[in-house]
């Protein structure tokens, strides 16, 4: 079956850190991989996405490269600030459904 | 454009209780789904409407948990009865079609006590 997993958090960063958060998958032929992000009170976004191998998605300055040979779509920033806290969740979309992952809760100090 | 809204946004309910979720999706989003999101996990599929008729329910507990998208717009989820591990996060979803870009709704906190 379709699976995520990502790295667990929670993750604890100052302002202007670099920000990676890793996520492998498991899935038959070839998903569309997304990072969804939920801010607090809020329901998920999607932040971005990356549709087949090498695509690279970026939005807000997050960035994230679908690489096949090691089946990952790692989420990276390179200047974190406050308001960027929030839980991400690494997913994929195959056979018409979207599988997330455990979710990753990010936390940046002033 | 409005978002798909909610209600209740927090429910606290007894185990063995009832309790009903209420879902609007965006205007003219064909495609509706209900997910559970327990506490550290990532949000589960239980049930997906096209228009108002069922394409997926294959994770959907058929013994408590039953769902209804009337006329293709509104729908609403129901537990009953309801069980300690039913706590969690109800979220609404929708789309347009049957595509991956989901608009997701600020979830129904549901305590089960």
């Amino acid at each position: 079956g379709n699976s995520v997993t990502q790295m667990e958090g929670p993750v604890t960063l100052s302002e202007e850190a670099f920000l990676t958060i890793n996520c492998t998958y498991t899935a038959t032929g070839y998903p569309s991989l997304f990072w969804y992000v939920q801010y607090p009170g809020e329901g998920l976004q999607l932040l971005l996405k990356a549709t087949k191998a090498d695509d690279k998605g970026s939005n807000k300055g997050f960035e994230a490269t679908y690489r096949k040979e090691t089946t990952s779509f790692h989420l990276e920033k390179g200047s974190v600030q406050v308001s960027d806290s929030a839980v991400y969740f690494c997913a994929l979309w195959s056979d018409y459904k979207l599988s997330f992952g455990a979710g990753t809760t990010v936390t940046v100090r002033a | 454009e409005a978002g798909v809204a909610q209600s209740p946004r927090y429910k606290i309910i007894e185990k063995r209780q009832s309790v009903a979720f209420w879902c609007n999706p965006i205007s003219g989003h064909a495609t509706l789904y209900w997910y559970q999101q327990i506490l550290g996990q990532g949000p589960k599929l239980l049930i997906q409407f096209q228009n108002n008729g069922v394409v997926d329910d294959s994770q959907l507990p058929k013994d408590r948990f039953s769902a209804e998208r009337l006329k293709g717009v509104d729908s609403t989820l129901k537990i009953q009865p309801a069980k300690l591990e039913d706590s969690a996060v109800y979220l609404c979803a929708s789309s347009p079609g049957n595509i991956y870009e989901q608009y997701f709704g600020p979830g129904t906190r549901l305590t089960v006590t």
